[in-house]
């Protein structure tokens, strides 16, 4: 069993739905969480980092981390089609850098 | 402020040689990671350098190595290459070791072996 599990898609959504995409894991010693963005031919793009349990808003985007279900959440509002892309969970201890990735989402906005 | 270059952009090998890939992370940026994406494992972590020191190291032979210069830059080596190390590899950088330090990537080094 993989460490994260994250459901690889794809996820097709009308231009202007609620996106939610979620991660689970395994691993309690997980303190750090983060939700990477990545386009074709492109490396993954930081969109959100959170610490703990809590959530955190940026514009349209909203994470959500629940360290009693070992359940991170992204939600993305009013979507749109440049929203199209892979999603990437990523979660890392306090004592070491190494992150630890789910599989990704791929995400289709359509106008 | 520029990110995470990572140089080149694309390569091709056949099997048996060896490779070296370069990275220069966000300047002020000391720690710099690499992982391996490929579309059955995903994103797998290789190494994490930082100060020079080799901080963590993921499970990959020995056949993968790299190294960290004085001014934070970075690359990664790879030897006697097999058709399964064709893959994407990123670089990411951080202000510092440890995971309370976000981490940005480059666009990788897309490599094919034949």
């Amino acid at each position: 069993q993989k460490e994260v599990e994250q459901d690889p898609g794809p996820l097709s959504v009308p231009e202007g739905a609620i996106v939610s995409l979620n991660c689970t894991y395994s691993n309690s010693a997980f303190q750090y969480f983060m939700w990477y963005r990545q386009y074709s031919r492109k490396g993954p793009e930081l969109l959100m980092y959170t610490y703990s349990s809590g959530n955190k808003e940026d514009g349209r985007f909203t994470a959500q981390v629940d360290k009693s279900s070992k359940y991170i959440s992204l939600f993305i509002r009013d979507s749109q089609p440049s929203d199209s892309a892979t999603y990437l969970c990523a979660m890392s201890r306090g004592n070491t850098g190494k992150l630890i990735f789910g599989q990704g989402t791929t995400l289709q906005v359509k106008p | 402020k520029a990110g995470v270059t990572q140089t080149p952009r694309y390569l091709i090998k056949t099997r048996g040689q060896q490779v070296t890939l370069s990275c220069s992370p966000i300047s002020g940026h000391r720690s710099v990671s690499w992982y391996q994406q490929t579309p059955g494992q995903g994103l797998q972590f290789l190494f994490e350098y930082f100060s020079e020191t080799q901080r963590n190291k993921g499970n990959f032979p020995g056949r993968f190595s790299g190294r960290q210069f004085s001014n934070s830059r970075s690359e990664m080596n790879v030897s006697t290459l097999e058709l399964g190390d064709s893959a994407l590899y990123l670089c990411a950088s951080s202000l510092a070791s440890g995971g309370d330090q976000p981490q940005h990537f480059g666009d990788g080094t897309r490599l094919s072996i034949l």
